[in-house]
């Protein structure tokens, strides 16, 4: 069975920090993985996914994240946040092929919540 | 405009009474799903369809049901079997299956408070 963690469950930073929301998921073939963002009173939008190819995906919004297939992650990066992106992050993750593979249980973490001050 | 509507977006329900929340998209998507959110809990998967008339079960499915009798349409019915049923239920759809490089989007989610 696949499992996503994210161990941050609240991260505070000011503008022009940088940001970097950890996600390791448990998986033991072949993964999709994507970042989600619920902004305050919003629906989930996909910020980025990785099904293959170049480990450094770069999304929407300036958000970027890295596939480190040996450590079993996938940490969403940004070099300046801004207020706008007080919002709720959810990383996920598709086993490719294996047990879940046509059955679509994309398994989402427990989410961080991003704050931003001005 | 395209996307995924979900109603109703807020509802009370009293114990024992079984409530329908509706998902309509008009994106012709094939595959459709409703997930449940809870607070430190993430999103865990209830019910999914890939195609009209098909459904699975997902990791949470009992004390709910679904139907998929139109492309468009997915309603999810909580039971009263359903023992925490106090959630935020979202529903999404996909073009096809995630494996093969569709993306899910979601609607807006309804609110479902049993008193």
């Amino acid at each position: 069975a696949q499992s996503v963690s994210q161990h941050n469950h609240h991260v505070i930073l000011s503008e022009a920090a940088s940001l970097e929301l950890g996600c390791n998921y448990s998986y033991g073939g072949t993964v999709n993985l994507f970042w989600y963002v619920q902004y305050p009173g919003q629906h989930l939008q996909l910020l980025l996914k990785y099904f293959s190819g170049d480990p450094l995906v770069k999304g929407i919004k300036g958000f970027e994240a890295e596939f480190i297939k040996s450590k079993f992650s996938f940490n969403l990066r940004k070099p300046s946040v801004q207020w706008s992106d007080t919002a709720e992050y959810f990383c996920a993750v598709l086993g490719a092929g294996g047990a879940d593979f046509g059955n679509e249980k994309l398994t989402f973490g427990t989410g961080t919540r991003l704050t931003i001050i001005p | 405009d395209g996307g995924i509507t979900q109603s109703p977006k807020y509802l009370f329900r009293k114990e024992g009474q079984n409530v329908t929340l509706s998902c309509e998209q008009n994106l012709n998507h094939d595959a459709m799903y409703w997930y449940r959110q809870d607070p430190g809990q993430g999103l865990r998967l209830i019910y999914y369809s890939q195609i009209v008339n098909d459904f699975q079960k997902g990791d949470i499915a009992e004390g709910y049901s679904v139907s998929r009798e139109k492309k468009e349409s997915f309603p999810l019915t909580v039971t009263s079997a359903q023992k925490n049923p106090t959630a935020f239920y979202l529903c999404a759809s996909s073009a096809n299956r995630v494996t093969t490089g569709n993306t899910i989007y979601f609607g807006e989610g309804s609110w479902l408070t049993v008193v």
